[in-house]
C-alpha cells in the first residue's frame, strides 16, 4: 500500500472543468493502475477511469465523452479532467492505486487517498 | 452499466454473523472471479478487505469472507465486533476494462 494525496479546487462552477490532482510516492509511479473514483455525499461509490502508462488509459463508459486523466511521471502524479460539469457531479473523489502485480482486470484498490470534496455551484 | 444490487441495510449482534450480498449480471458478477469489497467507516476512505472474490490482504481478519455463486458475490462477517459498524462496497470487473461498484450497505452492530 501507498500513501496518496488529493489536490484541487473545492468549488468549480457549473459548465466549467474539474481538474484534480494525484500525487504518489516516489518510486510507486509505475507499479499501480491509478483509478479515479467518486462518491456524491451520503451516496455510493463510482468508478471513473483508471491511467498507467502514459497511453493506456480506460474510462467509465457514462463519463468517457468529458473525461481527460493523464500521468506524469516526473512529478510523481496523475490527474483527472471533468469537462462540462453539473451539480450532479458534486462529490468526494478519490484516487485509489491498484497493483500491478496483478492481471489488468483483477487488481485490485489497496490505496486510497483521503479524498477531496468537489461541489459545483455558481 | 448499471451498480450491483446491495442490500440498503443489514444488522447483527455482537458474536453473530451476517452475508451481505452483491447481485449483479451475467456480464460483471457472472463473468469474472474479480470480486472485491470495500469497508468504509463515515468520514474515511474506503479499504480493500476481500479481493478475487474471496482473497483477504494481509491484517483483514479472518471473520471477513467472500464467495460467489452465479450473478450474486456475498461477504459474511463471522464473530460480529463493535467495530465491524460500517458500509460495505462490492466492486466487480465488468469487461472491458470497467469496473462497476454496488451501492453500498450499512451495516449496524446492535
Amino acid at each position: 500500500q501507498v500513501q496518496l494525496q488529493e489536490s484541487g479546487p473545492g468549488l468549480v462552477k457549473p459548465s466549467e472543468t474539474l481538474s484534480l490532482t494525484c500525487t504518489v510516492p516516489d518510486g510507486s509511479i509505475n507499479k499501480y493502475y491509478w483509478n479515479w473514483i467518486r462518491q456524491p455525499v451520503g451516496k455510493g461509490l463510482e468508478w471513473i477511469g483508471r491511467s498507467y502508462t502514459s497511453r493506456s488509459t480506460n474510462y467509465n463508459p457514462s463519463l468517457k465523452s468529458r473525461i481527460t486523466m493523464s500521468l506524469d511521471t516526473s512529478m510523481n502524479q496523475f490527474s483527472l479532467t471533468l469537462r462540462s460539469v453539473t451539480v450532479a457531479d458534486t462529490a468526494v473523489y478519490y484516487c485509489a492505486g491498484a497493483p500491478r502485480i496483478y492481471a489488468s482486470s483483477s487488481a485490485p484498490l489497496d490505496s486510497w487517498g483521503q479524498g477531496i470534496l468537489v461541489t459545483v455551484s455558481s | 452499466q448499471s451498480a450491483l444490487t446491495q442490500p440498503r441495510s443489514v444488522s447483527g449482534s455482537p458474536g453473530q454473523s451476517v452475508t451481505i450480498s452483491c447481485t449483479g449480471t451475467s456480464s460483471d458478477v457472472g463473468a469474472y472471479n474479480y470480486v472485491s469489497w470495500y469497508k468504509q467507516q463515515t468520514g474515511t476512505a474506503p479499504k480493500l478487505i476481500i479481493s478475487d472474490v474471496s482473497k483477504r490482504p494481509s491484517g483483514v481478519p479472518d471473520r471477513f469472507s467472500g464467495s460467489k455463486s452465479g450473478n450474486t458475490a456475498s461477504l459474511t462477517i463471522s464473530g460480529l465486533q463493535t467495530e465491524d459498524e460500517s458500509d460495505y462496497y462490492c466492486c466487480s470487473y465488468a469487461g472491458s476494462y470497467s469496473w462497476v461498484f454496488g451501492a453500498g450497505t450499512k451495516l449496524t452492530v446492535l
